[in-house]
C-alpha cells in the first residue's frame, strides 16, 4: 500500500532547464512534507520542507508547491545544473515522527 | 559532528546465516530509525525508537527480523535466519525528536546474501 506517489520515475533534463516532480498523497493525518536528496552511495539527506498551511516555499533553485485541497505537492528545480543529479524522494510525515517517503525519481541533468 | 555511523559498510553472507547490522546515531538524538531500500520497494520504514523504547515495528517483515536499542549510543539491526530476498541497502537514521525534525541518515549496510 503506497501512501505516497510520486512521479515521473526518472527524469532527464538539460542543464539550466527546470526539473519538476510530482507527489501525491491520501491520508490526511500527514501534517509535514519534506524532500530528501540521494547521492550514490550515500544516505537520503533533507533538501526543503513545507507544511500544508503554506502553498509555496522556496530556498535558492528549489521550491515546493502544495496544493492541499488536491492532495499534492512537487519539487521544482530550477536552472537545473549536472551537481543536482541525484535520486529525490518526497516525503510525508504525521506529527507523531513517522516518516513515509515516496518511491523516488532519479534525476539526471546533461550538459 | 560525525553524523550517524554504520557498520559494516558491506556485508556478503550466505542464506540461513545471521547477519548483525550496526548503528550509532548522532549524539543527543533521541529518535533512530532503520529503513530498507531495494529497487523494487523503495525506502520502508522497518521500525524506529524513541528514548531507546521501540514505538513502531510494523514494518518488520517478518519474525526473523529484531532490532534493539541498549542504549542512546547503539542499535542493532539482526536477521536470523537471512535469505536471498533480504538482500537490499540498510540505512539508519537519527532525528532530535522534536516535531518535524529532519531525520540524519548514515551511508547504509549493503547486505547481499547469497
Amino acid at each position: 500500500q503506497q501512501q505516497v506517489k510520486q512521479s515521473p520515475q526518472s527524469l532527464i533534463v538539460q542543464k539550466g532547464g527546470i526539473s519538476i516532480i510530482n507527489c501525491a498523497y491520501e491520508n490526511t493525518a500527514f501534517d509535514y512534507f519534506p524532500w530528501y536528496q540521494q547521492f550514490p552511495g550515500k544516505g537520503p539527506a533533507l533538501l526543503i520542507a513545507i507544511r500544508p498551511d503554506v502553498s509555496e516555499k522556496k530556498e535558492g533553485r528549489f521550491t515546493i508547491s502544495f496544493n492541499k485541497s488536491a492532495k499534492q505537492f512537487s519539487l521544482h528545480i530550477m536552472d537545473s545544473q549536472p551537481g543536482d543529479s541525484a535520486t529525490y524522494f518526497c516525503a510525508a510525515e504525521t506529527s507523531y515522527d513517522k516518516v513515509i517517503f515516496g518511491p523516488g525519481t532519479s534525476l539526471s541533468v546533461i550538459p | 559532528d560525525a553524523g550517524v555511523i554504520q557498520s559494516p559498510r558491506h556485508e556478503v553472507t550466505e542464506m540461513g546465516q545471521e547477519v548483525t547490522l550496526r548503528c550509532k546515531p548522532i549524539s543527543g538524538h533521541n529518535s533512530l530509525f532503520w529503513y530498507r531500500q531495494t529497487m523494487m520497494r523503495g525506502l520502508e520504514l522497518l521500525i524506529y525508537f524513541n528514548n531507546n523504547v521501540p514505538i513502531d515495528d510494523s514494518g518488520m517483515p517478518e519474525d526473523r527480523f529484531s532490532a534493539k536499542m541498549p542504549n542512546a549510543s547503539f542499535s542493532t539491526l539482526k536477521i536470523q535466519p537471512s535469505e536471498p530476498r533480504d538482500s537490499a541497502v540498510y540505512f539508519c537514521a537519527s532525528s532530535s525528536g522534536g516535531r518535524n525534525s529532519p531525520l540524519h541518515f548514515g551511508n547504509g549496510t549493503r547486505l547481499t546474501v547469497t
